[in-house]
């Protein structure tokens, strides 16, 4: 079983939809959670970090579910520019940034 | 602020020959990573640094990669002798520092490589 699995897609969807991403973990030892945004032959950006209880930023909701192991993030109201492939990243230290895990991402392609 | 710099951002080379990449983290930032991200797949963690020091190097296939940070800011990564499978982008990062909660990790542009 891979460490990190996302459905690659991609993802077609009509601007102003909502879209969601789920993404499973492996490694029930994980301790931090993050989304991050690659534009095409761009280098990976922290989206945002995902909370036990939940976080939301601006149109952007992510959730964590350790008892199933997955991570999720929501975008209402999509726009053009959040065409990106989004990566779902974990550690396995509390340390944050320490042994970062990254899935293969997934591809959102938002059309007018 | 500057962010990571990386050189060259991009490289062909035949195979089984030599190649070197270099970073340079953003000013204060004691971890250092070096990614590859081969095309279609996310960025595997290739070897961490704490300052100069090596914290996980477990993904390093160190019969053909090595890496250094002498003195705890900039780094190369080297490949030798390269093989057609190491084509992919090789990314570095860097964040202050471990042991902080949900710390980001900032990603330089890359080094593209070709292997032919």
């Amino acid at each position: 079983r891979k460490e990190v699995e996302q459905d690659p897609g991609p993802f077609n969807v009509p601007e102003g939809a909502t879209v969601a991403f789920n993404c499973t973990y492996s490694n029930s030892a994980s301790q931090s959670f993050f989304w991050y945004r690659q534009d095409c032959r761009k280098e990976p950006k922290l989206l945002m970090s995902v909370y036990s209880s939940g976080n939301e930023d601006g149109r952007f909701t992510a959730q964590l579910n350790r008892a199933s192991q997955y991570i999720s993030l929501l975008i209402r109201d999509s726009k053009l520019s959040d065409s990106a492939t989004y990566l779902c990243v974990v550690s396995p230290s509390g340390g944050g940034a320490d042994g970062l895990t990254f899935g293969k991402g997934t591809h959102l392609i938002i059309q007018p | 602020e500057a962010g990571v710099a990386q050189s060259p951002r991009y490289k062909i080379i035949e195979k089984r020959q030599s190649v070197a990449f270099w970073c340079n983290p953003i000013s204060g930032h004691a971890t250092l990573y070096w990614y590859q991200q081969i095309l279609g797949q996310g960025p595997k963690l290739l070897i961490q640094f704490q300052n100069n020091g090596v914290v996980d190097d477990s993904q390093l296939p160190k019969d053909r990669f090595s890496a250094e940070r002498l003195k705890g800011v900039d780094s190369t990564l080297k490949i030798q002798p390269a093989k057609l499978e190491d084509s992919a982008v090789y990314l570095c990062a860097s964040t202050l520092a471990r042991g902080f909660m949900n710390t980001e990790a900032f990603f330089g542009q890359g080094t593209r490589l070709t292997v032919v």
